[in-house]
């Protein structure tokens, strides 16, 4: 069973950056696309980006670009996201999740969410 | 971008009643690429259907979902209790992937 855990809560002071892991385990980390979504407080869901390790092939959504980079470590099965320059509007849960062969896709395995805070 | 607005916003039903929420695109969503999630408090996105009408591993078949083109629908047949949540319509057919604003469906 493929299973999604991906690191602890964070606090992070406005303009700091953050990396949040997230490790596969039960499947394959390579073969498949692991996107960001992201869920501010009270809101909806957003996405933030994917990348297909085996390809080492990444798409960012042009909200985030320049800001947020998703990289993969396949002899560890852990991807990664880095958000830089926050601010309290990046206050999130942020999730990753697995979806098939294609950068965008749906998504049957999702971790259990890390909540960023960023506050002064 | 494909902007999805689903409708309505909060749905009030009973258990055993019929729940129909709809998911209307900015444009044309190739291939039926649209899946609906549900959303529990304090949890993860679950997988319900993907490719508009697919219902995903371990899907009770009183999930369904239709649709094409720009309007596409959920129904949930009888309502569980354990299905009053917030449901989210996801279009993955063109960049950036995107997501419904989201329906709650509360107990009347």
């Amino acid at each position: 069973q493929v299973q999604l855990v991906q690191s602890g809560a964070e606090v992070r002071k406005p303009g700091s950056s953050v990396r949040v892991s997230c490790k596969v385990s039960g499947g394959t980390l390579s073969g498949y696309v692991i996107s960001w979504v992201r869920q501010a407080p009270g809101q909806g869901l957003e996405w933030m980006g994917g990348i297909i390790p085996a390809l080492d092939t990444e798409k960012y959504s042009q909200k985030f670009q320049g800001r947020v980079t998703i990289t993969a470590d396949a002899s560890t099965s852990t991807a990664y996201m880095e958000l830089t320059s926050l601010t309290s509007k990046d206050t999130a849960v942020y999730y990753c999740a697995r979806g098939g062969w294609e950068l965008l896709h749906y998504f049957p395995y999702w971790g259990q969410g890390t909540l960023v805070t960023v506050s002064s | 971008e494909i902007v999805l607005t689903q409708s309505p916003g909060t749905l009030s039903l009973s258990p055993g009643e019929r729940a129909t929420l709809s998911c209307r695109a900015s444009q044309s969503v190739s291939n039926n690429y649209l899946a609906w999630y549900q959303q529990k408090p304090g949890q993860a996105p679950r997988l319900l259907i993907y490719g508009a009408s697919s219902r995903a591993t371990g899907i009770p078949d009183r999930f369904s979902g239709s649709g094409s083109g720009t309007d596409f629908t959920l129904t949930i047949s009888r309502l569980e209790p354990e299905d009053f949540a917030v449901y989210y319509c996801q279009q993955y057919d063109s960049s950036p992937v995107t997501f419904g604003q989201g329906t709650k469906v509360e107990i009347k």
